[in-house]
């Protein structure tokens, strides 16, 4: 079957830095997505990455490891108006998005 | 440039009965997917159309049905309903090459139906 690993709650400080990991098995990988939901809300894209390595966009950056099945979410500077569900989902393939559950990230002052 | 809406925001239904939701897609996507979020939990994926036509299916039973049209709004139809239908129902559209690099999912911000 496909599984999406991802921790089910965070919790960090304003201003600090966290790393949300994801793990995944998947027929296929055809690019892999996190996207932020907060509650209420529908889910906004922050980042996608299809080969190995760091792509960094502003506070947020997504890594890759292709061979080990693996990313994460690094997010620096973290403001209150992170806290929300992040979403790590990968694109199998038959370029369908099979998604986690979500980890949901609690921001203290 | 508008995004995706969806309607109803929140509805409450009864065990067997039908149910249809709407969501207008993103200017300039034609190709729309639906999904189904329960609570604490990712969204899991329903269908997809492009073009008028359902081009890839999840694991949902055949009571799920869903229709495009012309200018790419879409419709999922839910029938004889169940308590475990409860849920949030994403609606996303999505350019017309979603086979490729970075295609993007833009989200509604869902309907949220509640089965009793």
């Amino acid at each position: 079957g496909q599984n999406i690993d991802q921790p089910t709650e965070m919790t960090a400080t304003e201003g600090a830095i966290v790393q949300i990991n994801c793990t995944y098995q998947t027929s296929g990988f055809n690019g892999l997505f996190w996207y932020q939901q907060h509650a209420g809300e529908a889910p906004t894209f922050l980042s996608y990455n299809v080969l190995d390595g760091l792509e960094e966009k502003g506070r947020f950056s997504s890594f890759l490891s292709r061979s080990k099945g693996y990313s994460y979410l690094l997010l620096k500077e973290l403001q209150m108006k992170d806290s929300a569900s992040y979403l790590c989902a990968v694109r199998d393939s038959n370029y369908q998005l099979i998604w986690g559950a979500g980890t949901k990230l609690i921001i203290k002052p | 440039e508008t995004g995706v809406t969806q309607s109803p925001t929140h509805l409450i239904k009864t065990r067997g009965q039908q149910v249809t939701l709407r969501c207008s897609s993103q200017s300039g996507h034609n190709t729309v997917s639906w999904y189904q979020q329960a609570l604490g939990q990712g969204p899991q994926f329903i269908f997809q159309y492009y073009r008028e036509e359902e081009n890839g299916r999840g694991n949902f039973p055949p009571r799920f049905s869903g229709l495009q049209f012309p200018n790419y709004s879409s419709e999922l139809n839910v029938n004889a309903l169940e308590l475990d239908d409860s849920a949030l129902y994403l609606c996303a559209s999505s350019p017309a090459d979603s086979h490729s690099g970075a295609n993007v999912l833009t989200f509604g911000a869902g309907s949220r139906l509640t089965v009793l």
